[in-house]
């Protein structure tokens, strides 16, 4: 299957501050990639869509201005939590659809997640 | 809008046992697909299997295969031989054909696999 990375898996910073999270898809181009957020124990809440070469799309009640997202390239999208506080702490996980043996663009591929703790 | 509904929060099986977790879905699209992910406590999404509605056929991967109903909109997965690698949580997922690759998840079910 294809392959998703994010980076940095694990994060830890100070209220007030920013933090960028890095998606990429490794062996295929993804003109769209997908921004969730996942609390313990419950399922994934999709937050935005990213496009590549032009804005992202909000899903309601998610802070354009909170969470910036940049689709900078074919194989990275950027999430930016702005100003995080301590309620912003989560899962984060982004995914692409395509590559893979399975029917190139209909199937998702996840990245492992970034773990965000806001102090 | 679609709606993924996954009623077993918990189940779990005897290693070396059968078990199915269940899934229904609401749609009023003919053409779509349905994935079953499984999310061990590494927490790294891992697609188990692909079941697109037009084929009849039920898909199976391995020790893995579906029960694919269209006309009850139900999609229970079948995991034979469970393995204790087999435990995490599992979550079934609904995409319109023509949705711009959005998925609707259920709320997931956690495996346990008893030794």
């Amino acid at each position: 299957g294809a392959v998703v990375s994010q980076h940095p898996s694990r994060v830890i910073c100070k209220s007030g501050t920013s933090v960028k999270i890095e998606c990429r898809s490794l062996d295929f181009q993804a003109t769209t990639m997908f921004w969730y957020r996942q609390f313990p124990k419950q399922s994934l809440m999709l937050m935005a869509t990213s496009n590549e070469g032009s804005k992202a799309t909000y899903e309601q009640g998610v802070e354009k201005d909170k969470f910036l997202i940049n689709h900078a390239s074919l194989t990275l999208s950027t999430l930016t939590v702005t100003s995080a506080h301590p309620e912003d702490s989560s899962f984060y996980i982004c995914s692409a659809p395509g590559g893979g043996k399975q029917s190139s663009t209909d199937t998702q591929y996840f990245g492992p997640g970034t773990r965000l703790t806001v102090l | 809008a679609q709606t993924v509904t996954q009623s077993q929060p918990e189940m779990s099986v005897q290693e070396a046992e059968t078990v199915t977790l269940s899934c229904t879905y609401d749609t009023s699209e003919s053409d779509y697909y349905l994935f079953w992910y499984k999310q061990p406590p590494s927490r790294q999404m891992i697609l188990v299997i692909r079941q697109e509605a037009y084929k009849q056929q039920n898909a199976t991967e391995n020790r893995f295969s579906v029960n694919f109903q269209k006309a009850a909109k139900s999609f229970s997965l079948k995991i034979s031989d469970s393995q204790l690698g087999d435990a995490a949580m599992y979550f079934c997922a609904y995409k319109g054909r023509g949705s711009n690759y959005k998925l609707t998840f259920g709320k997931g079910t956690l495996l346990t696999v008893n030794p």
